[in-house]
């Protein structure tokens, strides 16, 4: 059984660039969460979203953030127009159909750097 | 909005020697997650506790849950140099299904 799968591992974009983080949940998982994690903190909770629908987006910034899980594929965060304050771990996590609140599987993350 | 604080920030200890940390909170929680990670890695899921449990035991690992002092405790015993990481407790508000993370306690364990 894969996990919760998530690439690149590690990201380098120059300011202004788009940069592109992809999910795949774990198999029968149709819940798909993201999660930012600045060095040496927590993580904060950015997005939910299920199958071609946003659940809840009250962590995503409101403006250059975008992300979606269509039906077929991965879940994509999308960070338009990267700023250095964007540099950040960047986390997957994806729970079962039958039990959201129980415990969330997690990716290896993606590392982004904005130089 | 973060509310689990961990307590202590960072903890050293021997190794065999028993660690103890604690996470408080300030909503109405569905449940609350214990989590490590290893430097530079993803978490880990350790153990999760509902609202209505107040001990759970998951072999060398033990947490508590006092909902009317809105806090939580995990014990690790006989700790290991491979125990070595962050620790973060993650609570699930009523309602909700989104973690909300505290800061972690950074575990060290000598050898």
């Amino acid at each position: 059984n894969a996990g919760v799968m998530q690439n690149p591992r590690h990201l380098v974009r120059r300011r202004g660039q788009e940069a592109r983080l992809r999910c795949s949940p774990m198999k029968g998982h149709s819940h798909v969460y993201w999660y930012r994690q600045l060095p040496e903190e927590g993580l904060k909770f950015m997005v939910y979203l299920q199958k071609e629908n946003i659940i809840d987006e009250s962590g995503m910034p409101k403006e250059r953030f975008s992300a979606e899980f269509p039906k077929e594929g991965p879940s994509i965060l999308r960070i338009q127009q990267v700023v250095r304050g964007d540099s950040a771990a960047y986390f997957c996590a994806s729970s079962s159909s039958n039990r959201p609140r129980e415990t969330q599987y997690f990716g290896p993350g993606t590392r982004l750097l904005v130089l | 909005s973060q509310q689990g604080e961990e307590d202590p920030q960072a903890l050293s200890i021997q190794e065999g020697e028993n660690a103890t940390m604690n996470c408080s909170y300030k909503t109405s929680i569905n449940n609350l997650q214990w989590y490590r990670q290893n430097s530079g890695r993803g978490l880990v899921h350790l153990i999760l506790i509902r609202s209505n449990e107040r001990e759970k035991h998951s072999g060398r690992l033990r947490v508590t849950l006092d909902t009317s002092k809105k806090s939580s405790s995990l014990l690790i015993t006989a700790s290991r140099a491979a125990d070595t990481a962050s620790y973060f407790c993650a609570t699930v508000d009523q309602g909700a299904q989104k973690l909300v993370f505290g800061q972690g306690t950074r575990l060290t364990i000598n050898p």
